[in-house]
């Protein structure tokens, strides 16, 4: 049972355009919810974050939208750059009782920036 | 500053063997946890731990084993590997209190084939 479905599977977006990278998730008692991104040979490493409370989030070039009656969150990615072709991950973070966060992770998307 | 070192990189194993993927953290983190990365499925939450003594089951436990007998080292133990384990691993670890964060520090992959 996927908890956190992400689209699309692969991406390809032309130098100076737009990315962008769905996720949806079921269970409400995530609390947390990060975008996680891998280059090819290395592990995954925090991207940006944005809590449930917060409707959208930007971080340079980096932006999440967050829509809670739906479920559903994006990462858009703008003035894509050929660095940032990457794997991306969406992930919801459930707090442990006793700290610490379990973390649930979509099926990842490849996106390629193409000169 | 090393983060989280995971050895080996590389491992092949036939069906039946034993071993043991390392984990060691610099980083004195409360947390530390594993993930299994396969094509299309995402990062899935194998074990985790909360502290020294204390390990809990993730989504996929079954086919492993771990302990923590110290706050720096989380190894993973497969018992008699199946061909089903081939995949690469991750060990993850954070403060307990970056819950809120939902930050994961990642180690570089283990990556295991069994025969």
């Amino acid at each position: 049972q996927q908890q956190v479905k992400q689209s699309p599977q692969s991406l390809i977006v032309q130098k100076g355009g737009i990315s962008i990278i769905n996720c949806a998730y079921e269970n409400t008692a995530f609390d947390y919810f990060p975008w996680y991104q891998q280059f090819p040979g290395k592990g995954p490493a925090l991207l940006i974050a944005i809590r449930p409370d917060v409707s959208e989030k930007k971080e340079g070039r980096f932006t999440i939208s967050f829509n809670k009656s739906a479920k559903q969150f994006s990462l858009h990615i703008m003035d894509s750059q050929p660095g940032d072709s990457a794997t991306y991950f969406c992930a919801a973070s459930r707090t442990l009782t006793g700290g610490g966060n379990k973390l649930t992770f979509g099926t990842g998307t490849q996106l390629k920036v193409e000169l | 500053n090393a983060g989280v070192t995971q050895t080996p990189k590389f491992q092949v194993l036939k069906t039946g063997q034993s071993m043991t993927l390392q984990c060691a953290q610099d980083m004195n983190h409360e947390y530390m946890s594993w993930y299994r990365q396969d094509p299309g499925m995402g990062l899935r939450l194998i074990h985790y731990s909360v502290g020294a003594g204390i390990t809990d089951q993730g989504e996929v436990p079954n086919g492993y084993n771990v302990s923590r007998s110290t706050t720096e080292d989380f190894p993973l133990r497969l018992l008699s590997a199946a061909p089903s384990q081939t995949s690469v691993y991750f060990c993850a670890s954070s403060y307990l209190m970056s819950g809120l964060t939902g930050e994961l520090f990642f180690g570089e992959g283990s990556r295991l084939t069994v025969l």
